[in-house]
């Protein structure tokens, strides 16, 4: 399957802070997802990016796809404790399988 | 909106016996289901695409033998773990594709498995 690396791992913020988390692969994607999971929780589908520079926001997150369609970010902006969870970005390629970055553990201290 | 559910929640079993975990499509028909496993603290590992009437694509290093997929209608596929061991205890999840609504994919709730 197609590699996705994330960082950070693990990322622990004051509550109000930014946070952001990048997604990377060598390759080119033809698309990017990007999940939420809270803990103990299933996945969540926060948006898909498939277009090169593309950014896309949703209230505090903002999303951007990079022009080489090879990374990816998330941005949340003022944190809140609700934030906390794992974020996972995703793609896929032409079979439509679903693969999944390592994941960046968000903690949110209040 | 589109429900992805998954059943049962929670299953211990005993070394050497098999477990049958279901997904369903509510209210959607998914020509594609997906499962994944997920170690705590650990990212989704694709296991196999599970394709309605055909037969399901395992990923590299999956045992098909061991992890059987059937995917007998539009809204139904079924993982059975079989012959299952201490090593097979992990978070199984499936996912369906609603091409609806531009192919989001939608997740279950997640079976966990321990094997005693």
């Amino acid at each position: 399957g197609q590699q996705v690396m994330q960082i950070p791992q693990y990322q622990h913020v004051q509550e109000g802070e930014d946070f952001t988390t990048y997604c990377n692969s060598s390759t080119t994607l033809s698309n990017i997802q990007w999940y939420k999971q809270r803990p103990g929780g299933h996945p969540v589908f926060l948006i898909q990016l498939v277009k090169s520079g593309e950014v896309k926001k949703q209230k505090r997150l903002t999303f951007q796809f990079g022009e080489a369609k090879k990374n990816s970010s998330l941005h949340i902006t003022a944190t809140q404790t609700t934030d906390v969870g794992t974020y996972f970005c995703a793609t896929s390629n032409t079979g439509n399988q679903f693969y999944f970055g390592t994941g960046t553990s968000l903690t949110v201290i209040p | 909106g589109a429900v992805v559910s998954q059943h049962p929640s929670w299953v211990i079993c005993k070394s050497g016996t098999s477990v049958k975990i279901e997904c369903r499509s509510l209210d959607f028909q998914a020509t594609t289901m997906f499962w994944y496993r997920q170690f705590p603290k650990q990212s989704l590992m694709l296991m196999a695409t599970s394709n309605e009437g055909s037969k399901a694509t395992y990923e590299q290093g999956v045992e098909k033998d061991k992890f059987l997929i059937n995917h007998a209608s539009l809204t139904l596929s079924t993982l059975t773990v079989t012959s299952a061991h201490p090593e097979d205890s992990s978070f199984y999840i499936c996912s369906a594709r609603d091409r609806r609504s531009g192919n989001t994919i939608y997740f279950g709730e997640g079976s966990w498995l321990t094997v005693v």
